[in-house]
């Protein structure tokens, strides 16, 4: 099993959408969990941390699953400006003592 | 705060030349990141630094070369550039491990 795997997609939702990503992980040991966006040859930002008990941020809502070690995020009433490749981010507490970035998977948000 | 800088944008090199990509933040943390990224792919760890003084190798180190002497500056070196290193590099940041990782806008490079 990858580290992190992602669906790499695309996504393809109208405006107004509701849209949601799943991500798994294999380190259970993990602790720490992330969502970043990276537009087009634009660099990764932080989206949003993940906490156990799930935490919202507007329009975004993201999910901790430790049992089944999965991630997910959810996007209520998708905007254009959504468009762009969600990365799922996990600390990969290996020897490299960082983060371990999942490939992406690409949301295409149309009028 | 400028946060994670890096310089050049844009460079091509070719087969064999060496090259500096310079990296820099003003946040004073701890840990700074190189990381490649080629087209459709996921990021990949070439060298990290937990502090001043102190790298090590991450996943894909072979081609490169790091140094910290400041807290503010982690220069990444390639020696001999070959074609397999056409990528977009970034610099990262992040005050602890595991912690959020701040980019900076990326170098890319081509080597012909």
């Amino acid at each position: 099993r990858k580290e992190v795997e992602q669906d790499p997609g695309p996504f393809n939702v109208p405006e107004g959408a509701t849209v949601a990503f799943n991500c798994t992980y294999s380190n259970s040991a993990s602790q720490s969990f992330f969502w970043y966006r990276q537009d087009c040859r634009k660099e990764p930002k932080l989206l949003m941390s993940v906490y156990s008990s799930g935490n919202e941020d507007g329009r975004f809502t993201a999910q901790l699953n430790r049992a089944s070690q999965y991630i997910s995020l959810l996007i209520r009433d998708s905007k254009l400006s959504d468009s762009a490749t969600y990365l799922c981010v996990v600390n990969s507490n290996s020897g490299y003592s960082t983060l371990t970035f999942g490939k992406g998977t690409m949301l295409l948000v149309s009028p | 705060n400028a946060g994670v800088t890096q310089t050049p944008k844009f460079r091509i090199l070719k087969i064999g030349q060496s090259m500096t990509l310079q990296c820099a933040q003003d946040m004073n943390h701890n840990y700074m990141y190189w990381y490649r990224q080629d087209p459709g792919m996921g990021l990949k760890l070439i060298y990290y630094s937990v502090g001043a003084g102190i790298t090590d190798k991450g996943e894909v180190p072979n081609g490169y070369n790091v140094s910290r002497s400041t807290t503010e500056d982690f220069p990444l070196r390639l020696e001999l550039a070959a074609p397999s290193q056409t990528s977009v590099y970034f610099c990262a940041s992040s005050r602890d491990r595991g912690e959020t990782q701040y980019f900076g806008p990326g170098t890319r490079l081509l080597v012909l």
